[in-house]
């Protein structure tokens, strides 16, 4: 199995642009898990979904944020508009039937997404 | 807020020596998981243990669980250049949201 395929690597966009940040899980798992990483406030859980249905949304920081799940193979998270202050690295996670936190996470590489 | 707080933030040792690095949390518990990240990688699993075990190995890893005081420690015996990167502890509270909380993470830099 290829693991947790995320894209792009790399994101540079200036400020006010839409920017998609794109996921494919890791075949037959039921969770995916949309995290976000900075210095200063670590790992934080953005939203995480549960046979592509959103569960909770509460980590998302604004209306400007928004995520989907239109099948079990594919997941977008988008900002709309970009600003320079979400420049971190978005990771993409998912997990087994087995439960959100019973079971260990696989994470892709990371989206580098850079605001200027 | 961040539920797991890992000590130290930063550990620099020789290869050979043991590094030992403790994380802190403030709920209840289902299970606490280790993940390792190096740079510019994402988070892989290193091990999990559940909220009714006291202890648990794999490898050269052995991870130790104290409810009672909120606290985890992983040890990473006989440390390797390769060993070099940044450790989170995540916990998962028996309440309200059910996704795994990370920690701020320990960065043990291993010299060879």
């Amino acid at each position: 199995d290829a693991g947790v395929i995320q894209s792009p690597r790399h994101e540079v966009t200036e400020m006010g642009q839409e920017v998609t940040l794109r996921c494919k899980p890791i075949s037959g798992h039921d969770y995916l898990f949309w995290y976000r990483q900075t210095m200063m406030r670590g790992l934080e859980l953005l939203i995480y979904f549960n046979n592509n249905v959103p569960i909770d949304d509460s980590g998302m920081p604004e209306d400007r944020f928004s995520a989907k799940m239109p099948n079990a193979s594919f997941s977008t998270l988008k900002i709309q508009p970009s600003e320079p202050r979400d420049s971190a690295v978005y990771f993409c996670a998912s997990s087994l039937r087995a439960g959100a936190t019973n079971e260990k996470l696989f994470f892709g590489s990371g989206t580098q997404l850079s605001v200027l | 807020s961040q539920q797991g707080e890992e000590d130290p933030q930063a550990l620099s040792i020789q290869e050979g020596e043991n590094a030992t690095m403790n994380c802190s949390y403030k709920t209840s518990i289902n299970n606490l998981q280790w993940y390792r990240q190096n740079s510019g990688r994402g988070l892989v699993h290193l091990i999990l243990i559940r909220s009714n075990e006291r202890e648990k190995h794999s490898g050269r890893l052995r991870v130790t669980l104290d409810t009672s005081k909120k606290s985890s420690s992983l040890l990473i015996t006989a440390s390797r250049a390769a060993d070099t990167a940044s450790y989170f502890c995540a916990t998962d509270a028996n309440w309200g949201r059910r996704a795994l909380t990370f920690g701020s993470g320990t960065r043990l830099q291993v010299q060879p």
